[in-house]
């Protein structure tokens, strides 16, 4: 079947750090990839996303590689800000079960 | 700018009362989902709905039924809510190809 697994939190940075959240999924097809963000008080919001492997998604100074060999979708930052903070969940879409599955979340928090 | 709009942000219901959550979408969607969010279990899938008057069963259905008699609305029903129904509920469209959940603002429901 199909399932995320993303790194568990709290984590917690300094201001400028660099930021690793790592995911992995297990996928019956072909699925689409997902980072999405939500922050206190609001809905999830996509922030970046890749469609097949090899793929880089990047937004707002985040990226993504689809690694098809790894069944990995790792989120990287170089320098991440206060604003940052929030909630990240990894998400995988399968037009075969035509939903999406998310990851548990990891709520990251960004100290100045 | 596209929109998911749910019908309220936060609700209190008393144990035994019949609760409707409302969503609307402006995207001409087929997709909906209801998903309701807790701590530590990231998003679990209710139900969800491919077309008008269609639905299927997601990972945690019981105690909750929904309703699509127009493409644009879905909505979700506690029959007879309960306390262990307290949580986040999110509802998100999207169209058939699954390229991206929207989500709206969520929903904070209180049964006490």
């Amino acid at each position: 079947g199909n399932s995320v697994t993303q790194m568990e939190g709290p984590v917690t940075l300094s201001e400028e750090a660099f930021l690793t959240i790592n995911c992995t999924y297990t996928a019956t097809g072909y699925p689409s990839l997902f980072w999405y963000v939500q922050y206190p008080g609001e809905g999830l919001q996509l922030l970046l996303k890749a469609t097949k492997a090899d793929d880089k998604g990047s937004n707002k100074g985040f990226e993504a590689t689809y690694r098809k060999e790894t069944t990995s979708f790792h989120l990287e930052k170089g320098s991440v800000q206060v604003s940052d903070s929030a909630v990240y969940f990894c998400a995988l879409s399968d037009r075969t079960g035509n939903q999406f599955y998310f990851g548990t979340g990891t709520s990251l928090t960004v100290i100045p | 700018d596209v929109k998911v709009t749910q019908s309220s942000r936060y609700l209190v219901k008393r144990t035994g009362e019949k609760v409707f959550l409302e969503c609307v979408q402006d995207m001409d969607h087929e997709n909906m989902f209801w998903y309701r969010q807790d701590p530590g279990l990231g998003l679990r899938l209710i139900y969800f709905s491919y077309d008008v008057k269609m639905k299927e069963k997601g990972d945690i259905p019981e105690g909750y039924s929904v309703s699509r008699e127009k493409k644009e609305r879905f909505s979700l029903i506690l029959e007879s809510a309960s306390t262990n129904q307290t949580s986040m509920y999110l509802c998100a469209s999207s169209d058939l190809a699954l390229s991206e959940a929207f989500f709206g603002q969520g929903t904070r429901l209180t049964v006490v």
